[in-house]
């Protein structure tokens, strides 16, 4: 499976954009950039994915670059509710399951 | 909005019993999981489900380990003889399709907590 490197905290401020990144330079073609956040030990909680292009819901926008080698995550406006640790996954092409990394601990500060 | 639920929140056992873990996937799910959390660490893979036959497993699904779907609306993880290495938190989740793409991403419960004794 593809690795993913994230970093292991950032702070951003309440009302601001939070701007999380992630690097899986080993990326295949056909695999795809899932986020899923965990909010103190609840279940994961899947946000957005993509393959190449840029991807927004209501929830969050994923920017990926054009090599695909590296994305970013992007919560428009952090609210305290989304302080949680946020997961950057690399869907393997052989399989179904999720591997979990150690992802970003997000804080979110008044 | 749907969502999968599980039973009990939470379950204290001793060591060498048996436990099911419950879950109801979201109605028009077919494929089934069933993750792990020990405290502290990473959610890992345990296992996925789909058409009444395991699909994949991970080395941690090993033959104290068990699934089923024995009604239309229930999913249950059990674990034969627990150790105390099984404490963790497990967490089911369902998806409506397969593989990479759209109507794959999986949908996770709140998760039981496995306290073995």
């Amino acid at each position: 499976d593809a690795k993913t490197t994230q970093p292991p905290s950032m702070d951003c401020a309440e009302g601001r954009a939070a701007n999380l990144p992630c690097n899986h330079s080993t990326i295949s073609g056909n695999e795809y950039v899932y986020w899923y956040r965990q909010i103190h030990s609840q279940g994961p909680q899947y946000i957005i994915h993509g393959l190449k292009n840029n991807e927004t819901n209501e929830m969050a926008s994923l920017i990926i670059t054009e090599d695909r080698k590296s994305s970013t995550l992007i919560l428009p406006h952090a609210t305290l509710r989304d302080t949680a640790v946020y997961y950057c996954i690399v869907r393997v092409d052989t399989g179904n399951q999720f591997y979990f990394g150690t992802g970003t601990s997000l804080t979110v500060i008044p | 909005e749907p969502e999968v639920t599980q039973t009990p929140s939470h379950q204290v056992t001793q060591m060498g019993q048996e436990v099911i873990l419950r879950c109801v996937p979201i109605s028009n799910h077919l494929y089934f999981y069933w993750y792990r959390q020990i405290l502290g660490q990473k959610v890992e893979f345990l296992v996925s489900f789909y058409n009444n036959e395991i699909s994949e497993k991970s080395e941690i699904f090993d033959d104290q380990f068990s699934v089923e779907r024995p009604d239309g609306s229930n999913f249950t993880l059990k674990i034969r003889s627990t150790k105390l290495e099984d404490s963790a938190m497990y967490f089911c989740a369902s998806s409506e399709g397969w593989g990479l793409g759209s109507y794959n991403e999986q949908f996770f419960g709140p998760g039981t907590r496995l306290t073995v004794l």
